[in-house]
């Protein structure tokens, strides 16, 4: 299993600009979110999906938006680029049940640089 | 509300030496308690767990115990490594609501040969 995959894994972008991260699993999860990670504060949730067909607002969704449209990718957009959305983003996803149903799977992250 | 407060970092230790870093929370329910790694260009791996009092998790040499009394889940290992170099999340979630991961800001060590 490659587990959870992130494309790109890093990237340029310039003011008004827009753009699509791309997540991927093969785990079959039911979940899957992205944050974002800025130096000295932790991962902040951006959106999340329950489920195919299904999004949600984590803590800091302005400026983004998902789609889920298949099970095992979930796609974060930004319409129009800001220097504030320059970050590291990570997708992360887990099993609806069972035991391990609160351990969340990382992908490798993408570098985001708006300038 | 719930959240996490770990140590600030950067730690700088010798190889062998021993390694603590400390995490607190607040939870409003029942937490369950995690460490995450993350090395030099990669994602998050998690490194152990704990999902009610007093239990210890273990992992690659690393402990962490559930203390209620204190709120606190300390991460410990006795002789760290220079492979050990990497930044160390404490993060919890809360039963009933597991889509909420709260993650403390995270704590990079240094481990010097």
């Amino acid at each position: 299993n490659a587990g959870v995959t992130q494309t790109p894994k890093f990237r340029v972008l310039k003011t008004g600009q827009s753009m699509t991260l791309l997540c991927a699993q093969d785990m079959n999860h039911e979940y899957m979110y992205w944050y974002r990670q800025d130096p000295g504060m932790g991962l902040r949730l951006i959106h999340y999906s329950v489920g195919e067909g299904t999004t949600a607002k984590g803590e800091v969704p302005d400026g983004y938006n998902v789609s889920r449209l298949k099970k095992q990718n979930f796609l974060l957009g930004l319409e129009s680029a800001a220097p504030s959305q320059t970050s590291v983003y990570f997708c992360a996803s887990r099993v609806e049940s069972g035991g391990a149903r609160n351990e969340q799977f990382f992908g490798p992250g993408t570098r985001l640089t708006v300038l | 509300g719930d959240s996490v407060t770990q140590m600030e970092g950067p730690v700088t230790l010798s190889e062998e030496a021993f390694l603590t870093i400390n995490c607190t929370y607040t939870a409003t329910g029942y937490p369950s308690l995690f460490w995450y790694v993350q090395y030099p260009g990669e994602g998050l791996q998690l490194l152990l767990k704990a999902t009610k009092a007093d239990d210890k998790g273990s992992n690659k040499g690393f402990e962490a115990t559930y203390r209620k009394e204190t709120t606190s889940f300390h991460l410990e290992k006795g002789s760290v490594q220079v492979s050990d170099s990497a930044v160390y999340f404490c993060a919890l979630t809360v039963k009933y609501n597991f889509n909420k991961f709260y993650f403390g800001s995270g704590t990079k060590l240094n481990v010097k040969p």
